[in-house]
């Protein structure tokens, strides 16, 4: 089926660093998603981007969040600065259109130490 | 609160026999479900996915049976292999507006051999 790659596949920094995550959408995909799951928990909508534009976000997406795509390029997440609860799998998913099949990636695994 | 919950954590059934996963949902508004299969270190794959118009979904080995009055539904596994066994998790949207997905926390499938 359709792949959606994300690179790194792990990550380790230090608290207060920047960080950023990428994310190639499959090819034709317009709608584009970051979710976070800690260990153990379930995962959580973070953001939704379509158009350019940051579309819905929940109150996981702070202010040190933001995610671009310029010039469609990779859809990328960067945490500026980092805390230690960041430290999760943020999984990038994206779908042809609105409400149609979200395709996830693997996972960035991100520890903040 | 939960939005979408999973009774159970986790489930063990023999080769061969019907695996049922179950799950609950608390906002009314939430009309398209899809359940994802997750293999450990991968993301969550689509797997099944329903629609509030119908009670009933089927695809291969895999029927989603849903409860509109009494908000759940589960996921039957019929004929189980060993290579089902992953993390199966429930998910719901709502049409009306929101872009995201609610996913509950997920039950871990064993199928012994």
């Amino acid at each position: 089926g359709p792949k959606v790659l994300q690179i790194p596949s792990h990550q380790i920094i230090d608290m207060g660093q920047m960080v950023t995550l990428n994310c190639d959408p499959v090819s034709n995909h317009l709608y584009f998603y970051w979710y976070k799951q800690i260990l153990g928990q379930q995962m959580e909508f973070l953001v939704n981007f379509y158009n350019g534009k940051v579309m819905e976000k929940s109150k996981l997406f702070k202010d040190q969040f933001s995610v671009e795509r310029p010039d469609g390029s990779y859809f990328t997440l960067k945490i500026q600065p980092t805390a230690l609860e960041d430290s999760a799998v943020y999984f990038c998913a994206s779908s042809s259109g609105w409400q149609d099949t979200q395709y996830f990636g693997p996972g960035t695994r991100l520890l903040v130490l | 609160q939960q939005q979408v919950r999973q009774s159970s954590q986790s489930l063990t059934v023999w080769e061969g026999e019907t695996a049922i996963l179950n799950c609950s949902y608390e906002n009314s508004a939430f009309d398209y479900f899809p359940w994802y299969q997750q293999f450990p270190g991968e993301g969550p794959a689509l797997l099944i996915a329903i629609r509030s118009v119908s009670d009933k979904k089927e695809d291969g080995r895999f029927t989603i049976f849903f409860n509109k009055r009494e908000k759940n539904l589960s996921l039957h596994i019929k004929d189980s292999q060993p290579g089902d066994s992953a993390t199966y998790f429930c998910a719901a949207s709502a049409s009306s507006g929101s872009w995201q997905l609610i996913f509950g926390s997920g039950t871990q499938l064993t199928v012994m051999p």
